[in-house]
């Protein structure tokens, strides 16, 4: 069935550095989505790329869909702590359910 | 306000105690879907239902248990929980075209 790699497991940046996780696919997917959870939350909807090559921004997040609709990344400028968390993507599937990337932790050095 | 409601937020039950985690979305959303989530697995479908009466397993059914007799609700059922069954677990709703909206958890230990 399809899968969604997601890379890396975890991330350690100063805050001010950037960061950036990245989802792949070895068959065409037909949109991705990205979800935040912050440490003891919920998955929270961020965004959804459907378009070959799209490219989005909320503020300091950037959020691009490969031209081959097989990648994705999710790019943050100049972290701050309130960026903490585990930035997930997933895609859907049939009957629109969720194949989900396993997550990347954005973890602020002290 | 939009939103997924679940309750309990947490709950420590015994081996072998029915017990049902209600979950409730005010959108009229038509897809529903419970998620447990434990360390290092990130999330993992148990159950969902594209509309009213329609559920299908994800990729953990066993020992559990759902239905949905009317579109808002999707309660999730253990008929005799078992310490494995302990996670946090999530309800999500969606209408098709966009992201789901989760609920905010239910931590469930089974001693």
């Amino acid at each position: 069935g399809q899968q969604v790699m997601q890379i890396p497991q975890y991330q350690h940046v100063q805050e001010g550095e950037d960061f950036t996780t990245y989802c792949n696919s070895s068959t065409t997917l037909s949109n991705i989505q990205w979800y935040k959870q912050r440490p003891g939350g919920h998955p929270v909807f961020l965004i959804q790329l459907v378009k070959s090559g799209e490219v989005k921004k909320q503020k300091r997040l950037t959020f691009q869909f490969g031209e081959a609709k097989k990648n994705s990344s999710l790019h943050i400028t100049a972290t701050q702590t309130t960026d903490v968390g585990t930035y997930f993507c997933a895609t859907g599937g049939s009957n629109y359910q969720l194949i989900w990337g396993a997550g990347t932790k954005l973890i602020i050095k002290p | 306000e939009a939103q997924v409601t679940q309750n309990p937020r947490y709950l420590i039950t015994v081996t072998g105690k029915k017990l049902t985690v209600t979950c409730s979305q005010n959108m009229n959303h038509e897809y529903m879907s419970w998620y447990r989530q434990d360390p290092g697995l990130g999330l993992r479908q148990i159950y969902y239902s594209m509309n009213v009466e329609v559920t299908d397993k994800g990729d953990v059914p066993e020992g559990y248990k759902v239905s949905r007799k009317e579109k808002r609700n999707f309660p999730l059922i253990l008929e005799s929980p078992s310490p494995n069954q302990t996670s946090l677990y999530f309800c999500a709703s969606s209408n098709g075209l966009g992201g789901y909206t989760f609920g905010s958890g239910t931590r469930l230990t089974v001693v």
